[in-house]
């Protein structure tokens, strides 16, 4: 069974750079979709973006100027920076695996959540 | 991108009650739609994809069907775990759109 752990600094203040990583277990990264994705408090699911197993990467054009997702496949793990964040960006942010090898979705399998706050 | 509408965007029904909620993309998706379902203070979790296909483990009274445009979310008999607030996404094409969640309260 797949377990996605992740971890990240929860308290960021407004131009600075988020960075959360994503670690994967039972399984590896080199296949599969891996996306992020985020949910401001007591609103819905925004889908970040999203690597690849064939090696490329699809974001959300609402974020794409400022995000970058990459993979460590030595460390069978993920990564999601977001630049410049203002409090728009504060979320409980979730990493994800899509169901099937072939597609990011659906999301299958998904990380505990980090409730990232950006404030002055 | 395709945009999608999710109604009610909450709902009270009765212990025992059919439940349905809507879900409609601004363009045709064929069957590429899932269901999620997100109690409080938890991870989203997956109920249904292809549409109508129920992930495992899913208890058989939740329920989906449509394609195209038009997708729909049942639950047969609504039970006091059911309460959650529900999402449908498609995943035909980047980026990912998720609707806007409909609160299922008993």
């Amino acid at each position: 069974q797949v377990q996605l752990q992740q971890w990240g600094a929860g308290l960021l203040k407004p131009s600075e750079t988020l960075s959360l990583s994503c670690a994967v277990y039972g399984g590896s990264i080199s296949g599969y979709y891996w996306s992020w994705i985020r949910q401001p408090p007591g609103k819905g699911l925004e889908w970040i973006g999203e690597i690849n197993h064939v090696g490329g990467a699809n974001y959300n054009p609402s974020l794409k100027s400022r995000v970058t997702i990459s993979g460590d496949t030595s460390n069978n793990q993920f990564s999601l920076k977001l630049r410049s964040v203002t409090a728009a960006d504060t979320a409980v942010y979730y990493c994800s695996r899509g169901l099937s090898i072939a597609a990011a979705g659906p999301l299958g399998f998904w990380g505990q959540g980090t409730l990232v706050t950006v404030s002055s | 991108d395709i945009q999608m509408t999710q109604s009610p965007s909450s709902l009270s029904a009765s212990v025992g009650d059919r439940v349905t909620i809507t879900c409609r993309a601004s363009q045709g998706i064929s069957n590429f739609l899932a269901w999620y379902q997100q109690k409080p203070g938890r991870v989203p979790n997956l109920l249904i994809y292809t549409a109508s296909t129920l992930q495992s483990g899913v208890p058989s009274r939740f329920s989906g069907s449509g394609s195209g445009t038009d997708f729909t979310l049942t639950i047969s008999s609504l039970q006091p775990e059911d309460v959650a607030t529900y999402y449908c996404q498609r995943y035909n094409t980047a980026p990912l759109t998720f609707g806007g969640g409909t609160k299922v309260e008993i």
